[in-house]
């Protein structure tokens, strides 16, 4: 079983909807939490951060962590097709990188 | 402009002959890391280097070795490629801080035949 799940989609949507993006994971002492946007061709890049329980809003974008599930999200609002390209979560231990877990990412595509 | 540059962004290569991929960034960071990015499995990190001379084994290190001689610099070599290496692989470096964003390179794609 692989440390962190996610969907891989993929996800087709029309622009203006709400997204909803999520990974499980299996080891409870994972302690911190992010999502990665990348675009085709491109390296992936820093979306939201948390390391706790709860949501986190970023503009259009909300992460929301379920510790005692073991389950985080990301949601969009008002999605725009900039927003198409894969999403990847992301946890790891302890308090500074060091290894990280990636899901195997889902890929969105918002359609005029 | 601050960035990790990796070389080359393309490779093709026959089984068995040694390559470097080399990575650098220009931010001063500690932490390097490189991973590989495969259909269904995303991304797999390979190793990682929280310093100079401070290297550790990702979740698929096996084929890989890594170097961190410099701070800017952590090349990725393969002493005897596989056509199972064929896949994308990224560089990624951060300060050795929870709080700052991983910056990853634009990618190597490989293909061993």
């Amino acid at each position: 079983q692989k440390e962190v799940e996610q969907d891989p989609g993929p996800l087709s949507v029309p622009e203006g909807a709400i997204v909803s993006l999520n990974c499980t994971y299996s080891n409870s002492a994972f302690q911190y939490f992010m999502w990665y946007r990348q675009y085709s061709r491109k390296g992936p890049e820093l979306l939201m951060y948390t390391y706790s329980s709860g949501n986190k809003e970023d503009g259009r974008f909300t992460a929301q962590v379920d510790k005692s599930s073991k389950y985080i999200s990301l949601f969009i609002r008002d999605s725009q097709p900039s927003d198409s390209a894969t999403y990847l979560c992301a946890t790891g231990l302890g308090t500074s990188y060091g290894k990280l877990t990636f899901g195997q990412g889902t890929i969105l595509t918002v359609h005029p | 402009e601050a960035q990790v540059t990796q070389n080359p962004r393309y490779l093709i290569t026959v089984t068995g002959k040694k390559l470097t991929v080399t990575c650098s960034q220009n931010m001063n960071h500690e932490y390097m890391s490189w991973y590989r990015q495969d259909p269904g499995l995303g991304l797999r990190q390979i190793y990682y280097s929280m310093n100079v001379e401070v290297t550790d084994k990702g979740d698929v290190p096996e084929g890989y070795k890594v170097s961190r001689k410099e701070k800017r610099n952590f090349p990725l070599i393969l002493e005897s490629p596989s056509p199972n290496q064929t896949s994308l692989y990224f560089c990624a470096s951060s300060p050795v801080d929870r709080n700052s964003p991983l910056h990853f390179g634009n990618g190597t794609r490989l293909t061993v035949t």
